[in-house]
C-alpha cells in the first residue's frame, strides 16, 4: 500500500513555456500533499503544501506565481512551473499524507531540464 | 529550521554497523526516516513519535530522545542493498524539514 506516483518522470522543455507535473495518492486519500525541488547532491527542500479544496500554502521564497499548485481532489495534485527557465532545471518530488496517519509517502520524482 | 545529520558520509563493508544521528534546535514532535537511492525519490524507512518506542524495519533500527532531540538510526549487519542517502525530517505543523542526509556506501 502507500503508493505515489508521479507524472511525468521527466521532461524537457524550452525556456519561455510551461509544464505541468502531477501526484497521485494511488490508494489513500490526501487531505495534503506536499511539493519538493531538490538540486544535486543536496537536500530536499520543501516549495509548498497543498490543501484539497483550499490554496497552496508556499515556503518563503517560493514564488506562487510562477509555481502553481492546484489539489483538486483527495487523490491529486499538480504543479504547474510557468515561463520556466534553466535555472528551474531540478529533480521535482511530491509526497503525500494519508489522512488517517502520520508517514508521508514520495513520489518517485520529476526530472526537469530547461533548455 | 533543518535538522543537523552526522556524519555526512559513512564507508562500510558488509556485515559491519553504523549509526546515523539527527538532531534538533527544537522540541520535536515525530521523526521520520528516508533512504534514497541516487536518481530515485526517498524511500520511506519508519516515523517515531513522541512518546512511541524504538522501530525496526528489517535489521535498521532508529530511537528517539525527545528531552536530547534528537534521533538515531542504526544499520545492523549492514547489506549492500543499505547504501544510499539517509535523511531525517522533522515535522512541524504536518511539514517535514529534511536534513542534509548522510551517504552510505556498503562494500563487499
Amino acid at each position: 500500500g502507500a503508493v505515489v506516483s508521479q507524472h511525468p518522470s521527466w521532461v524537457i522543455c524550452k525556456s519561455g513555456t510551461s509544464v505541468k507535473i502531477e501526484c497521485r495518492s494511488l490508494d489513500f486519500q490526501a487531505t495534503t500533499m506536499f511539493w519538493y525541488r531538490q538540486f544535486p547532491k543536496q537536500s530536499l527542500m520543501l516549495m509548498a503544501t497543498s490543501n484539497e479544496g483550499s490554496k497552496a500554502t508556499y515556503e518563503q521564497g517560493v514564488e506562487k506565481d510562477k509555481f502553481l499548485i492546484n489539489h483538486a481532489s483527495l487523490t491529486l495534485s499538480t504543479l504547474t512551473v510557468t515561463s520556466a527557465h534553466p535555472e528551474d532545471s531540478s529533480f521535482y518530488i511530491c509526497s503525500a499524507r494519508d489522512s488517517n496517519a502520520y508517514e508521508q509517502y514520495f513520489g518517485p520524482g520529476t526530472r526537469l531540464t530547461v533548455t | 529550521q533543518q535538522p543537523v545529520q552526522s556524519p555526512q558520509a559513512v564507508i562500510l563493508r558488509e556485515g559491519e554497523d553504523a549509526v546515523i544521528n539527527c538532531s534538533s534546535s527544537k522540541a520535536l514532535y515525530s521523526v521520520h526516516w528516508y533512504r534514497q537511492k541516487h536518481g530515485e525519490a526517498p524511500v520511506f524507512l519508519m516515523i517515531l513519535l513522541k512518546g512511541g518506542e524504538q522501530k525496526g524495519h528489517e535489521k535498521i533500527s532508529a530511537s528517539f530522545n525527545e528531552k536530547k532531540q534528537q534521533s538515531s538510526l542504526y544499520l545492523t549487519a549492514s547489506q549492500l542493498s543499505y547504501s544510499g542517502t539517509y535523511f531525517c525530517g522533522t515535522e512541524d505543523d504536518y511539514k517535514l524539514s529534511f536534513g542534509a542526509g548522510t551517504t552510505v556506501t556498503v562494500r563487499a
